[in-house]
């Protein structure tokens, strides 16, 4: 089955750029999708279709996707980004979805 | 705007079936443009697909879970429902259910949104 990679952590400044990948064979020619999870709280999807930021989401978020790494961007990072992040992708080999296994932002 | 509610009993005995309910409002599941799924986090795991319905009663299973996985739909009353069954402590996790935009290939497939706020299941004796 497909497998998604992502960095177990990231750790960035306040006011910095933060970047997260999640690697897979040939993922620039899926869509990839983004979720933020907050303790408590429902996920939130960040970003869709590699790079579109759903309706609410702060234009800090951005995504990108080419070859073998997709990355979730967050500029200017805020307190309040300190999350997990994960990544996912559409299995085509079998209809459902595949979860990288995510990524702790921690904002210094 | 659709919301989803997960609900269910928190504690589970084990070899027990776990049964949980998602209530959808603002919209209807009968809709033919999305899946509607069920998404479980271990404890401090990460997130792990169960399944999807959709069409009304059409599903696809995790194949890790599928012998022991049951999604059904109740499109009168807007509500989908999980059934586990033989549970063992490895399915303590809290369980969403979302929803997820159909397309005609796959990389128009949507992501996961919204999401219920999750619901915390412990098996437990």
């Amino acid at each position: 089955s497909y497998v998604l990679t992502q960095p177990p952590s990231v750790s960035v400044a306040p006011g910095k750029t933060a970047r997260i990948t999640c690697g897979g064979s040939n993922i620039g020619t899926k869509s990839v999708h983004w979720y933020q999870l907050k303790l408590g709280q429902a996920p939130v999807l960040v970003i869709h279709y590699d790079s579109d930021r759903p309706s609410g989401i702060p234009e800090r978020f951005s995504g990108s996707n080419s070859g073998n790494t997709a990355t979730l961007t967050i500029s200017r990072v805020e307190a309040g980004d300190e999350a997990d992040y994960y990544c996912q992708v559409w299995d085509s080999s079998r209809d459902h979805p595949v979860f990288g296994g995510g990524t702790q932002l921690t904002v210094l | 705007q659709v919301q989803l509610q997960e609900s269910g009993p928190g504690l589970v005995k084990p070899s027990q079936t776990l049964s949980l309910t998602c209530t959808v409002s603002g919209g209807s599941i009968s809709s033919s443009d999305y899946y509607w799924s069920w998404i479980r986090q271990h404890p401090g795991k990460g997130l792990e697909w169960i399944g999807y319905i959709y069409d009304s009663g059409s599903t696809n299973y995790n194949p890790s879970l599928k012998s022991r996985v049951t999604i059904s739909v109740d499109t009168s009353k807007d509500q989908f429902f999980l059934k586990l069954s033989s549970v063992t402590a490895a399915d303590t996790a809290v369980y969403y259910c979302a929803r997820s935009s159909r397309g005609v290939i796959i990389t128009e497939y949507g992501g996961f949104d919204p999401w219920g706020q999750g619901t915390l299941v412990t098996v437990s004796s």
